[in-house]
């Protein structure tokens, strides 16, 4: 069975930094051709994809954070970790963390996990 | 990046309808799209993915195809489980861009 859980603050101040924590079982990302990525969404509009990291190392991130995002793994734990410093009150959102597969889109996804950007 | 554009935003329809969403990409995509279905406080569930192939355990009445750079979701016979918001997503080339979505809603 595949699950994926991501962790993290609620509440972060603007120009902190947030990390949150996608825990998941059932596949390992030293497993060919997988990878895991995180997608938010601000509350009441679209699904906005922001990066992902794949068995291999390879990573890809939105370039319209300006350097702000990074998303790193750590297999033996079965965690991938996204860090999007300088926060602002626009990066209020719910933050999912889901598998993909080569060739496929993001088939499984962890249930999400709201952060609110506030003073 | 490549932009994804759908429509409609909004569909009412009712149960036993056949529903159609387009998702029109600004460039090639080589078939490399897929489909969401997202129900209010929940996770998008994927439904196809390459254009137009079902993820195990979706319902057959979901169909997705393509001609050239336009992209169709299809409901046949809509079901009382099947009112949501759906999303596109080109995962061609990075940055990935999902569709505006179309909340499908009862008439």
């Amino acid at each position: 069975q595949i699950t994926l859980k991501e962790s993290g603050p609620t509440l972060v101040k603007p120009t902190q930094t947030l990390t949150l924590t996608c825990t998941f079982s059932g596949f390992s990302l030293s497993d060919p051709d997988v990878g895991v990525g995180w997608v938010r969404q601000p509350p009441g509009r679209a699904l906005e994809w922001l990066a992902v990291i794949h068995w291999n190392e390879v990573k890809h991130h939105r370039p319209d954070l300006n350097g702000r995002l990074t998303i790193t793994k750590d297999t033996s734990k079965n965690q991938v970790v996204l860090i999007l410093t300088n926060v602002d009150p626009v990066d209020t959102a719910t933050y999912f963390c889901a598998r993909r597969l080569i060739w496929r889109g993001m088939d499984y996804w962890g249930q999400g996990t709201l952060v609110t950007v506030s003073s | 990046d490549i932009q994804m554009t759908q429509y409609p935003s909004t569909l009412s329809a009712s149960v036993g309808d056949r529903v159609t969403i387009t998702c029109r990409a600004s460039q090639s995509l080589n078939s490399y799209l897929a489909w969401y279905q997202q129900k209010p406080g929940k996770a998008p569930d994927s439904l196809i993915y390459r254009t137009s192939n079902l993820e195990s355990g979706v319902p057959s009445r979901f169909s997705g195809s393509a001609s050239e750079t336009e992209f169709t979701l299809t409901i046949d016979s809509l079901q009382p489980e099947d009112f949501a918001t759906y999303y596109c997503q080109q995962y061609r080339s990075y940055p990935w861009t999902f569709g505006g979505g179309t909340k499908v809603e009862m008439k």
